[in-house]
């Protein structure tokens, strides 16, 4: 089985804290992505990687940044955490950046900044 | 800019009731186009997808066509089940990147 994993399925955090959440994929994927999950809102992109030490921005990456130092992890840093990043953050991953591919998806960590 | 509309939820609907959940998009050239389903507790996974115009993505009894004059790509399934609750989220691919709906909440009771 194909395989995504995320280091936390829940963390609390409290307000300035440095906070890191990991992502590890087994697949030898090229490509992979941090988003957010809001209700209301869908997914939204923060940032994505087509390739160790790459990043591109997506569409909200204001207060976070990422880490990608080998192919098969992908570290996102929320720089000092805020309440208004409580949130599910879901890590995912695919072979190829072109459109038609499938995406594969962690179970997701849900966030909390107090 | 890219975009995806859905249907606003909750839907509700009794066991082996047919099922539709409608979901537009805006792209320049030419997307392929998903759903992906996320059961409580998960994350998501694909459901069907379909990478030109007039094709049918189908999986699990759900399926959908890309109708390119209509710009949707609208979720079917004849029968559904309580094991079908879940959110469904519509998405495009286009060269860098998925763009997601806000996605549809699908209770189904006995």
């Amino acid at each position: 089985d194909v395989k995504v994993t995320q280091s936390s399925r829940y963390l609390v955090k409290r307000t300035g804290e440095k906070v890191f959440l990991e992502c590890v994929q087994d697949m030898d994927h090229e490509n992979m992505f941090w988003y957010r999950q809001d209700p209301g809102l869908g997914l939204r992109l923060i940032y994505f990687s087509y390739d160790v030490k790459m990043k591109e921005k997506g569409d909200i990456p204001e207060g976070y940044s990422v880490s990608r130092e080998k192919k098969e992890r992908f570290s996102l840093i929320l720089e000092s955490a805020s309440t208004n990043q409580t949130s599910m953050y879901l890590c995912a991953s695919s072979a190829r950046l072109t459109g038609n591919t499938e995406a594969f998806f962690g179970q997701g960590t849900r966030l909390t900044v107090v | 800019g890219d975009s995806v509309t859905q249907m606003e939820g909750p839907v509700t609907l009794s066991e082996e009731a047919f099922l539709t959940i409608n979901c537009t998009y805006t792209a320049t050239g030419y997307p392929s186009l998903f759903w992906y389903v996320q059961y409580p507790g998960e994350g998501l996974q694909l459901l069907l997808k379909a990478t030109k115009a007039d094709d049918k993505g189908s999986n699990k009894g759900f399926e959908a066509t890309y109708r390119k004059e209509t710009t949707s790509f609208h979720l079917e399934k004849g029968s559904v089940q309580v094991s079908d609750s879940a959110v469904y989220f519509c998405a495009l691919g286009t060269a860098s990147k998925l763009t997601f709906g806000t996605g549809t909440r699908l209770q189904v009771t006995l």
